[in-house]
């Protein structure tokens, strides 16, 4: 099937431990993206690469670094987790940047941290 | 700053018309997209608008007014199936894809 996958679904984990989370698209889009949507299911950008090239960096703690092997391939690592990384992580994909691209979302990981 | 305000929650009839509004305050603006998000589900995407005016896509029209800083979702004929959040997300930036959400606003279809 042609999509926007992600792996793990499910991610719970304790405090002050090292995670990566895993975003694959097949859609042959060039433009990557990582959203959190928080408890209030508000969504906000936190990064985006561009044929490999990190375009948006938004206020984020450097605990958080993504890295894109490939335009088909963005990974989120995060490191030293606490309380308030538990949230919804979603992966996106577009065509370009232009005008109107929209943007296809991964099913969510569920990150818990006890 | 960035700015989009919409309702938290709304209730309507199956069979009925809702309209979701949103209002924006942002530092450029090159479109507006309203998705839709089940529970637990990938938002998915529904309309874009960029240009004033509505756009009728089946049971689902956007309309924008980009003077006003305000658009609106209509939602006719409503199915049990309509009930979601919707997010109404703003385009800013020049050479980013950069989408700025709103909170979104969720909506409840009862019998």
């Amino acid at each position: 099937d042609t999509a926007v996958s992600q792996t793990p679904k499910y991610l719970v984990t304790q405090m002050g431990n090292d995670k990566s989370i895993k975003c694959e698209q097949n859609l042959g889009h060039d433009t990557m993206y990582w959203y959190k949507q928080d408890s209030k299911k508000f969504l906000k950008i936190m990064f985006s690469y561009n044929n490999k090239e990190l375009i948006i960096n938004e206020t984020v703690p450097n605990r958080f670094s993504p890295k894109s092997p490939d335009k088909a391939h963005l990974n989120l690592h995060i490191n030293s987790l606490e309380l308030g990384d538990s949230a919804v992580y979603f992966c996106a994909s577009s065509q370009g940047t232009g005008l109107f691209n929209e943007q296809f979302f991964g099913p969510g990981t569920r990150l818990t941290v006890l | 700053g960035q700015n989009i305000d919409q309702p938290t929650e709304m209730t309507a009839t199956e069979g009925a018309i809702v309209q979701i509004n949103c209002t924006y305050q942002t530092s450029g603006f090159n479109g507006l997209f309203w998705y839709q998000q089940h529970a637990g589900e990938a938002p998915t995407f529904l309309s874009y608008n960029v240009l004033d005016g509505l756009e009728e896509k089946g049971r689902f029209s956007s309309f924008l007014s980009r003077s006003k800083g305000y658009s609106y979702l209509l939602l006719k004929e409503l199915q049990m199936k309509d009930s979601a959040s919707y997010l109404c997300a703003v385009k800013v930036g020049g050479a980013t894809n950069k989408l700025i959400f709103g909170t979104g606003t969720l909506l409840a279809v009862q019998p």
